[in-house]
């Protein structure tokens, strides 16, 4: 039980666009979900938390206008890298609060590529 | 900013040797630590979570110690198998939020 389901594994795409990344809970209501960011050779680095429903919470240093996030239902969060530069080019991989006493599952990971 | 830091980065052993990593922490505010076992294309597994000081957890062949008072938490496996190259993630928990030391990478050669 407590499965995430992220897609896609993998995205190459061009400076300027935009590109989304989801977040399904398969078998589990996530009303907190934790998106993390990794650059090679370092650990992974909370970027933004976001509750169902209401407005992501941001780290320091993470523009919230690149990194749309949004958790609309208690099975789906979604980021978004809008106008994407290739310095965003990252691995990213969300996670979720199953409920469970210290419940973190994760997703498997994104690897952006942008050209 | 929290510092978690793991040791060593990588480390190399050979079928059937037997191994250990460590993880610091800071020694305030501690809620939990958490040890994930990440291989390749796949999400992070969770092996432990430790909670108090002086907990020790076992899973198999691989079994954890923490003590909180110092701020460090060891990871050990008994007779390394192949299947056991991974990354091992720590993870500090403080409220409601990780913060993941950079992981060791373990490669075991049959």
């Amino acid at each position: 039980g407590a499965v995430v389901s992220q897609h896609p594994s993998r995205v190459i795409c061009k400076s300027g666009t935009s590109v989304k990344i989801e977040c399904r809970s398969l078998d589990f209501q996530a009303t907190t979900m934790f998106w993390y960011r990794q650059f090679p050779k370092q650990s992974l680095m909370l970027m933004a938390t976001s509750n169902e429903g209401s407005k992501a919470t941001y780290e320091q240093g993470v523009e919230k206008d690149k990194f749309l996030i949004n958790h609309a239902s208690l099975t789906l969060s979604t980021l978004t890298v809008t106008s994407a530069h290739p310095e965003d080019s990252s691995f990213y991989i969300c996670s979720a609060w199953t409920g469970r006493p210290y419940g973190y599952t994760f997703g498997s990971g994104t690897r952006l590529t942008v050209v | 900013i929290l510092n978690v830091e793991q040791s060593p980065q990588s480390l190399h052993v050979q079928e059937g040797d037997s191994t250990n990593f460590t993880c610091s922490f800071p020694s305030s505010n501690f809620y939990a630590l958490h040890w994930y076992r990440w291989e390749t294309a796949k999400s992070p597994e969770a092996l432990f979570v430790m909670t108090l000081n002086g907990d020790e957890k076992k899973k198999g062949r691989i079994s954890a110690t923490l003590n909180t008072k110092e701020g460090y938490s060891y990871l050990y496996i008994k007779g390394s198998q192949p299947e056991d190259s991974a990354t091992y993630l720590c993870a500090f928990n403080a409220g409601n939020m990780l913060t993941f030391g950079g992981g060791t990478r373990l490669m075991v050669k049959p």
